[in-house]
């Protein structure tokens, strides 16, 4: 499969513990985002990488997260201190530049589920 | 700012019924629109989208969706469902002044009896 990846699948973590996400984008695309859904909810934009460069960031996204694509390739997702309502799903999504209309589009991975207990 | 409001959370109806979710969006600019559907255990994947020309789009597997720039909608329809059209349908815009973020509605869950 050469989609997007999203590892791990599932994450319990206790309140107060740091969490890391990993996603690895299809290796074409050069643009790479994290969106994060909560049940009934649509994906919520969270930030947005162009190669390496965080490009946008989401004013609800507190400074607990962070996020990083270090090479313009995989990218990590960080939360520090984890509260209960951090739980949710968190999806990432990449896609080309959208040079032509053809590239926008959005390749999601299967998401990370957090549940912080 | 950007935001999508799809007007029903459930729809329940039998295969060969037709279908129509709604959407609307609040954007003052220029926008481009799609709709994006997730079968049950898979990924979001991408149904079919607009950004300019004839407001009729079409997308995959017999759906398409009208732009009424007027109503601020891009409603969704398919003339004849089938069982495997169950999933949940997320309408979603993206500003062309609102840089490179897509505001997605809080989807709609489909269930298609047999």
């Amino acid at each position: 499969d050469t989609g997007v990846s999203q590892d791990p699948r599932h994450k319990i973590t206790k309140r107060g513990q740091n969490v890391t996400f990993r996603c690895d984008p299809i290796s074409e695309h050069n643009r790479l985002y994290w969106y994060r859904q909560t049940l009934g909810q649509g994906p919520e934009f969270l930030t947005y990488f162009q190669n390496e460069a965080q490009l946008e960031k989401s004013r609800l996204l507190s400074d607990r997260f962070s996020a990083e694509r270090p090479k313009g390739s995989f990218s990590t997702l960080e939360i520090q201190r984890t509260e209960q309502g951090d739980s949710a799903m968190y999806l990432c999504a990449s896609s080309m530049s959208p040079w032509t209309v053809d590239n926008e589009k959005l390749f999601f991975g299967s998401g990370t589920q957090l549940s912080v207990l | 700012a950007q935001s999508v409001s799809q007007h029903n959370h459930h729809v329940i109806l039998s295969e060969a019924a037709s279908l129509e979710l709604g959407c609307n969006y609040s954007y003052g600019g220029t926008v481009n629109l799609f709709w994006y559907v997730q079968y049950p255990g898979q990924h979001l994947q991408l149904l079919l989208k607009y950004f300019s020309g004839d407001p009729l789009v079409k997308g995959i597997k017999g759906f398409e969706a009208e732009f009424i720039k007027s109503k601020f909608s891009f409603n969704l329809r398919k003339p004849s469902v089938q069982w495997s059209d169950t999933a949940e349908y997320f309408c979603a815009v993206k500003g062309k002044a609102a840089g490179n973020k897509l505001t997605f509605g809080g989807g709609t869950r489909v269930l298609v009896k047999p």
